[in-house]
């Protein structure tokens, strides 16, 4: 029972680059997430998705794009990285959004340099 | 902004003392989460609270709740070393709940 995995787990891009964030949870959740944190810092919320087929964006979304495959996946898009899109990248889920408590993967370390 | 946030910023003991770490947060909600954060790792979800309760346990951990005061905190009793991480509160932010945020943590070290 895997609960949340994240791939990749490291990753190093350059300044313009785009690359995807893969998210899939094992758990049968509806409610999925992905927040961003800074060093020393709580985590802000880019987007989320309360069921399969909806998302909706959170306190960060500029720069960002996602998608709900289905109902184990939620991927997150850096379209054109920046360096400030440099962080630690959290994927969440939960069985009704807000409601319950959240399991996170493991993060996924951006660098953009 | 932030919805919860955390006080004090660093917490520093010995172990089998208590630690006790505040939350404060600005509008209404329906419930208020903690979570625990080791170096380097995901989050881990440790107690959840609503709105409509005042008090609440598990095992070493204790999470009151103010809503009159729209604050939290969380009591850790006789701590361990295992213990030292960051802890964060969550809210869901109410009827705003695409705004539901984390507070930057308590930054709780239990020395040996």
């Amino acid at each position: 029972n895997a609960g949340v995995t994240q791939t990749p787990k490291f990753q190093v891009l350059k300044t313009g680059q785009s690359m995807t964030l893969q998210c899939a949870q094992d758990m049968n959740h509806n409610s999925m997430y992905w927040y961003r944190q800074d060093p020393g810092m709580g985590l802000r919320l880019i987007y989320y998705s309360a069921s399969e087929g909806t998302t909706d964006k959170g306190e960060v979304p500029n720069g960002y794009n996602v998608s709900r495959l289905n109902k184990r996946e939620f991927s997150l898009r850096l379209e054109s990285a920046a360096p400030s899109q440099t962080s630690v990248y959290f994927c969440a889920s939960s069985d009704r959004v807000w409601y319950t408590e959240a399991f996170f993967g493991q993060g996924t370390r951006l660098t953009v340099v | 902004s932030q919805q919860g946030e955390e006080d004090p910023q660093a917490l520093s003991i010995q172990e089998g003392e208590n630690a006790t770490m505040n939350c404060s947060y600005k509008t209404s909600i329906n419930n208020l989460q903690w979570y625990r954060q080791n170096s380097g790792r995901g989050l881990v979800h440790l107690i959840l609270i609503r709105s409509n309760e005042r008090e609440k346990h598990s095992g070493r951990l204790r999470v009151t709740l103010d809503t009159s005061k729209k604050s939290s905190s969380l009591l850790i009793t006789a701590s361990r070393a295992a213990d030292t991480a960051s802890y964060f509160c969550a809210t869901d932010g109410g009827t705003n709940a695409g705004k539901s945020t984390f507070g930057d943590g308590t930054t709780l070290t239990v020395k040996p």
